[in-house]
């Protein structure tokens, strides 16, 4: 079965310093990847994937993930955050293979992020 | 940009009662999808279809649900017989290709559908 944490239920950063929101996954083969972000009384948009190649993938609004194969972890970031990106984020993970469960994403719980002006 | 809608935005209903939610997804997607998201809970998988029928669904996705594409743009969920625990954000999402080639193609959410059972 796949499985996606996200140790934070909440992270503050003041508006223009870095952030970090952290994702670990679990999934049998190689995974594909995804961040989305939902905004109160929103849908889910999506930020960015990984598929394969470049561990870095940058998505939309400035927001890039680096994929770390070892430590099973799709970390979301951005080099200098807006009080405009607090949201609620989640990280998903679906499987590659194309037995059971491959359509299905699965999500973290989310992690709320709050930039503080 | 194309986005995927939902209607109602809310919905109300008595336990017991029967629903419909429907979706209109984006235009040129294949393959459409069901989660939900209990409050203060992960957004869940329920089921996934393609070409008229479903390709995958969850334990949750038991007979009292059922999905249908009644026309080339609606996709409904029902739920039968609403209960309590099925309160809940409904979000309905589409992707332009589910497994092909082994891409991994991004599916797109709609805003949701509050269901509130009393």
């Amino acid at each position: 079965a796949q499985s996606v944490a996200q140790p934070e239920d909440q992270v503050n950063v003041a508006e223009g310093n870095p952030l970090t929101v952290k994702c670990t996954y679990s999934v049998s083969g190689n995974p594909y990847l995804f961040w989305y972000v939902q905004y109160p009384n929103r849908g889910l948009q999506f930020l960015l994937k990984y598929i394969t190649g470049d561990n870095l993938v940058k998505g939309s609004y400035g927001f890039e993930a680096e994929f770390n194969k070892s430590q099973t972890s799709f970390h979301l970031k951005k080099p200098s955050a807006l009080v405009s990106d607090s949201a609620l984020y989640f990280c998903a993970v679906r499987a590659r293979n194309s037995g059971a469960g491959s359509y299905q994403l699965t999500f973290g719980k989310g992690t709320k992020l709050s930039v503080i002006p | 940009e194309p986005e995927v809608t939902q209607t109602p935005s809310h919905q109300v209903t008595q336990m017991g009662q029967e629903v419909i939610l429907r979706c209109v997804p984006i235009s040129n997607h294949l393959y459409f999808y069901w989660y939900r998201q209990i409050l203060g809970q992960k957004v869940e998988f329920l089921v996934s279809f393609y070409n008229n029928e479903i390709s995958e669904k969850s334990e949750i996705f038991d007979d009292q649900f059922s999905v249908e594409r009644p026309d080339g743009s609606n996709f409904t969920l029902k739920i039968r017989s609403t209960k309590l625990e099925d309160s809940a954000m409904y979000f309905c999402a589409s992707s332009l290709y589910g497994l092909a080639g082994g891409r991994a193609d991004t599916q797109y959410f709609g805003p949701g559908t509050r269901l509130t059972v009393l």
